[in-house]
């Protein structure tokens, strides 16, 4: 079975720039989530989707970030403008939902963003 | 709002050593407490808890699930230096899942 498919794996920008990422999650998983972990702290999560649609998008900036699932499958992450503290790893994950306790979350190896 | 707090933040062992990495949580609408190992980047599951009193096992690691007391523990016994990572605990609520800061493990030879 194949993962959690993310890229780039690795990506530069300077401040005020614009970035995005991509995930594939695995397939016929329905929940996807996007997570920034900045180094020395736990992931936080950003934006939940259920098939397409938004589940919580509670702490994710607003103002400078946005993410799709248009058909259900795919997701993008984008930042616009970045500011240096988005510099973190973003963790794509997917999981299914067998049952009352859903299973395990699969990761995707995560993005690295630098921002300079 | 959910909640979940890891204890200790760091901890320094030797090779051989057992240890206990610790979890509570508050939550309105409790499914499953998962642990995960992060070594690098990508976070790789190690156990599902859902019941109380019923402990997971895999190899040297086990972990415990107190839902009257809500907390969970993880155990490492005979420690190696591989076992060194940061140990994450998640919390699913719904269909949420929402991580503690994790507990940063070093094993020194």
């Amino acid at each position: 079975e194949a993962g959690v498919a993310q890229s780039p794996r690795y990506k530069i920008i300077e401040k005020r720039q614009s970035v995005a990422f991509w995930c594939n999650p695995i397939s016929g998983h329905a929940t996807l989530y996007w997570y920034q972990q900045i180094l020395g702290q736990g992931p936080k999560l950003l934006i939940q989707f259920q098939n397409n649609g938004v589940v919580d998008d509670s702490q994710l900036p607003k103002d400078r970030f946005s993410a799709e699932r248009l058909k259900g499958v795919d997701s993008t992450l984008k930042i616009q403008p970045a500011k240096l503290e988005d510099s973190a790893v973003y963790l794509c994950a997917s999981r299914t939902h067998r049952g009352l306790s859903g299973t395990e979350a699969f990761f995707g190896q995560g993005t690295r963003l630098t921002v300079v | 709002e959910d909640k979940v707090v890891q204890s200790p933040l760091s901890l320094v062992v030797h090779e051989g050593d057992t240890v206990t990495l610790n979890c509570s949580y508050e939550v309105t609408n409790f499914r499953s407490l998962l642990w995960y190992k992060q070594e690098k980047k990508a976070p790789t599951f190690l156990f599902m808890l859902t019941s109380s009193g019923i402990e997971k096992k895999s190899g040297r690691l086990s972990s415990i699930l107190d839902k009257k007391e809500l907390f969970s523990i993880l155990n490492i016994t005979a420690t190696q230096t591989g076992d060194s990572a940061i140990y994450l605990c998640a919390l699913g609520s719904g269909y949420a899942l929402n991580f503690g800061k994790g507990t940063s493990l070093l094993v020194t030879p």
